[in-house]
């Protein structure tokens, strides 16, 4: 029972166009929605997050959306650039605790 | 600097053998967990700890053990290791309460033969 999901495992993007990484999740009462970058051979680290009671974030070139009635999470990355390329995971917080999506690895091509 | 360091980094071992991942961390945080990180399935929660003598199961707690006897640090116990076990080993903290970020070290790759 994936309670959040992110549907493309892999994303390859032409650097400095737009990236839009999705995520979707089932549950709720999730309050807050957050976004993970991890590099190779390193723990993730938090890119960008949003609360529940919002449904738009922005952080210099990431801005997060939050559509709550459709349940759905996504991350812009604008310019995209070649440093973007890592696998980003969207995580949800509920009951003490977050729950991760899949993860999608996003590949910024020269 | 803020920092959750795991050791080892690396661990080739086989089955049955016990092993101990250590975790510690230097922010005084209170809230510390374990995840594993597997192809396709993402980051899953295996335990975590509120507080200092304070621990719960997460999604995938079979065939694992932690302790919390002091705050910076929490261990993770394989008392028999088996190679579904085989995966990346990641320890977070955070300060519970607080909207902030877990902080999560670099992670454990774990081999079992």
């Amino acid at each position: 029972d994936q309670q959040v999901k992110q549907n493309s495992p892999s994303l390859s993007v032409q650097e400095g166009r737009i990236s839009i990484l999705n995520c979707d999740y089932t549950n709720s009462m999730f309050d807050y929605f957050l976004w993970y970058k991890k590099y190779p051979a390193e723990g993730p680290t938090l890119l960008i997050s949003i609360s529940s009671i919002k449904d738009k974030n922005e952080d210099g070139r990431f801005t997060v959306f939050l559509n709550k009635s459709a349940k759905h999470l996504s991350l812009h990355i604008v310019p995209s650039q070649p440093g973007d390329s890592a696998v980003y995971f969207c995580a949800a917080r509920g009951a003490q605790k977050l729950v991760f999506g899949q993860g999608t690895r996003l590949t910024i091509n020269p | 600097e803020a920092q959750v360091t795991q050791n080892p980094r690396y661990l080739i071992t086989v089955t049955g053998k016990k092993l101990t991942v250590t975790c510690s961390q230097n922010m005084n945080h209170e809230y510390m967990s374990w995840y594993r990180q597997d192809p396709g399935l993402g980051l899953r929660q295996i335990y975590y700890s509120m507080n200092v003598e304070v621990t719960d199961k997460g999604d995938v707690p079979e065939g694992y053990k932690v302790s919390r006897k002091e705050k910076r640090n929490f261990p993770l116990i394989l008392e028999s290791p088996s190679p579904n076990q085989t995966s990346l080993y990641f320890c977070a903290s955070t300060q519970t309460g607080g909207i902030q970020p877990q902080h999560f070290g670099d992670g454990t790759r774990l081999s079992i033969l």
